[in-house]
């Protein structure tokens, strides 16, 4: 069972770089987001869908592309890497909205990415 | 401005003691409130959910409470484990798939 999956764990880019943060779950969750997270800072939503082909900016969009072409991957592209962007990013998913009553958010185990 | 406040931000218990994590909030509409649990290098994981009509909520050792009249909600925890070693996060749900996250109490139980 193993939920949301989130590769690769580690990764360092430098300024300018592109890559992409891979995240697949097997729940069939209809809901998919993409968090970062910085230091002594409360998670900020990136991206969010709400099924296959549909996906929306969050509260910190700029520097990022997503697509959700199937139920199961959501992958997160990072375009012109910036040191502003060094972060850990979270992937979730979940049956409903996260915000209703009983739809808890399943999270991944994160991406550490730092960018010099 | 939706925002979430937790305190202390971190906190050092023995082991076998309890303790108790502060959320203020000042969100509009509320929904929900839920408490999660992330350990080290691991994503976020619910512990309890509570509704304005629910005042109190327990997973094992954790307690939560909710005052939805002075925005408040605390998280207990009895019997300190090392396990329980971790942050701890406050998630105000103001409905229509939007969250505000607190930045977390940081919990380590030493033996």
């Amino acid at each position: 069972n193993a939920g949301v999956t989130q590769t690769p764990k580690f990764r360092i880019l430098k300024i300018g770089q592109s890559m992409t943060l891979q995240c697949t779950q097997d729940m069939n969750h209809n809901y998919m987001y993409w968090y970062r997270q910085d230091p002594g800072m409360g998670l900020k939503l990136i991206y969010y869908s709400v099924g296959a082909g549909i996906t929306d900016k969050g509260e910190v969009p700029n520097g990022y592309n997503v697509s959700r072409s199937t139920t199961e991957d959501f992958p997160l592209r990072l375009e012109l890497a910036a040191p502003s962007q060094t972060s850990v990013y979270f992937c979730a998913s979940s049956y409903e909205a996260g915000s209703s009553y009983n739809s808890p958010l399943h999270f991944g185990n994160g991406t550490r990415l730092t960018v010099t | 401005k939706n925002q979430v406040e937790q305190s202390p931000q971190s906190l050092i218990i023995l082991e076998g003691k309890n303790c108790t994590l502060q959320c203020n909030y000042t969100v509009s509409p509320f929904s929900n409130l839920r408490w999660y649990k992330q350990d080290t290098g691991r994503g976020p994981v619910s512990l309890t959910i509570m509704t304005f009509s629910e005042n109190t909520k327990s997973n094992g050792r954790y307690t939560a409470t909710l005052d939805a009249d002075t925005k408040q909600s605390s998280l207990h925890i009895t019997a300190s484990q090392l396990s329980d070693s971790a942050s701890y996060i406050c998630v105000v749900s103001l409905g229509n798939n939007r969250l505000a996250f607190g930045k977390g109490n940081q919990v380590v139980v030493i033996p």
